[in-house]
């Protein structure tokens, strides 16, 4: 079957750093998405990895371990404009499989 | 200009109301979908549209049609609507690019069906 599981909220203070995990069964695997989406907006694209390993792009990084079905978005330096859903998406056969979002919320 | 664009931005309608939500881009991509959001449940995909003459169901097609009118233009109709079709509805787009293929979202149609 196909699966994608992530946390549903977590909380975090501003200027830390927060790890959002990933696990994902999905037919044809051909890449790991992650997208942030802010209450009552369209998703906006964050990182994609297809390959084994860390990809860091300023303070958002993304993990992924294909063996393991596994992949984690971390975010450093944290700031309140990061409260927001992040959606774990796995890319199989032409679409996407979406998780239902972790909601973080991130404190002063 | 936004790359894509959907409308109306909000829609309240009744039962057994024909509903059509349209989305258009200018991004040259192929690929167009149509998904919906409801809370706790992540986006689901309703149909997609590889070129003009390319439909697919997704996930969740029943009680949905689409038609891929050119290729910026791709439009969900709702032929009966019901209570459960409330939602929030995204338009992405996307272009296969060197084994890549990001899907780029509208800024959604809220639906509410009484």
């Amino acid at each position: 079957g196909q699966n994608i599981d992530q946390p549903t909220e977590m909380t975090a203070t501003e200027g830390a750093i927060v790890q959002i995990n990933c696990t994902y069964q999905t037919s044809g695997f051909n890449g790991l998405f992650w997208y942030q989406q802010h209450a009552g907006e369209a998703p906006t694209f964050l990182s994609y990895n297809v390959l084994d390993g860390l990809e860091e792009k300023g303070r958002f990084s993304s993990f992924l371990s294909r063996s393991k079905g596994y992949s984690y978005l971390l975010l450093k330096e944290l700031q309140m404009k990061d409260s927001a859903s992040y959606l774990c998406a796995a890319g199989g056969y032409n679409k996407l499989i979406f998780g239902a979002g972790t909601r973080l919320a991130v404190h002063p | 200009d936004a790359d894509v664009t959907q409308t109306p931005r909000n829609r309240i309608t009744k039962t057994g109301k024909r509903i059509m939500l349209e989305c258009s881009q200018t991004k040259g991509h192929d690929r167009m979908y149509w998904y919906r959001q409801d809370p706790g449940l992540g986006l689901r995909l309703i149909y997609y549209s590889f070129d003009v003459k390319d439909i697919n169901k997704g996930e969740i097609s029943d009680g949905y049609s689409v038609s891929r009118q050119a290729q910026a233009k791709f439009s969900l109709s709702l032929e009966s609507a019901i209570p459960n079709q409330t939602a929030l509805y995204f338009c992405a787009t996307s272009h296969r690019d060197r084994g890549t293929d990001t899907q780029y979202f509208g800024p959604g149609t809220r639906l509410t069906v009484l």
